[in-house]
């Protein structure tokens, strides 16, 4: 079965530190990748996602960006964070029209 | 363009008694799936039901039902017999195409069910 991977749970990093977020998933090829982010109290926002090694699409212009080295890796980075990149960010991945899970999120806080 | 609409930022009901969560979209594709997840306090998303455009019946999955309206967009969560383990965030969602890989959601609704 599929199993999704993702740390760490809980960050705190200063203003204008880098950021790497790293999810990875077992048990299945060619996955679709996401990057969600959720504000405190607020839905879910998708941040970038990809169909496939090295390729990345970006939905929301931000401080972020996103990589997949690996075909089940993906990575989501940032060369100094914000305050405003303070917030819940969740991986998935998908296959076809219906197979799709969540990781357990990382819970960011940028002071 | 995709839309998802959860009008009910928050929801009360008593242990035991139905509950029904509303979810509206929008979309020109033909072909798209329709999810629920459950948020708890913990922040996992929890993947509850689906709903495929094609499907004749409407989902279900034990005290899940969709009660799926194709004609009025509508993709409405009902949950049987509430109990307090229900209390959470419940986000509507929507995949759009054949395999398509951009799933977009709803703002939530906060469901608190009462003792």
């Amino acid at each position: 079965s599929q199993t999704i991977h993702q740390w760490p749970a809980t960050l705190v990093q200063p203003v204008g530190s880098p950021l790497s977020l790293e999810c990875t998933v077992e048990g299945t090829s060619n996955p679709n990748l996401y990057w969600y982010r959720q504000a405190a109290g607020r839905g879910l926002q998708l941040l970038f996602y990809s169909v496939g090694i090295g390729q990345i699409s970006s939905e929301v212009p931000q401080n972020l960006s996103a990589s997949r080295p690996q075909d089940r890796q993906f990575i989501l980075s940032s060369k100094k964070l914000l305050l405003s990149d303070s917030g819940f960010y969740l991986c998935a991945w998908s296959v076809g029209d219906q197979d799709s899970s969540f990781g357990s999120g990382t819970r960011l806080t940028v002071v | 363009a995709q839309k998802i609409t959860q009008t009910q930022p928050g929801m009360f009901v008593q242990e035991k008694e139905a509950v029904t969560l509303d979810c509206t979209y929008d979309t020109s594709d033909p072909s798209y799936g329709l999810f629920w997840y459950k948020q708890p306090s913990s922040g996992e998303m929890i993947f509850l039901i689906y709903q495929g455009s094609y499907d004749q019946q409407n989902a279900t999955e034990g005290r899940y039902s969709l009660n799926f309206q194709k004609a009025r967009k509508s993709a409405n969560l009902v949950i049987s017999a509430s109990q307090l383990g229900d209390s959470a965030m419940y986000f509507c969602a929507m995949r759009e195409g054949v395999g398509g890989f951009k799933t977009i959601f709803g703002a939530g609704t906060r469901l608190f069910v009462k003792a």
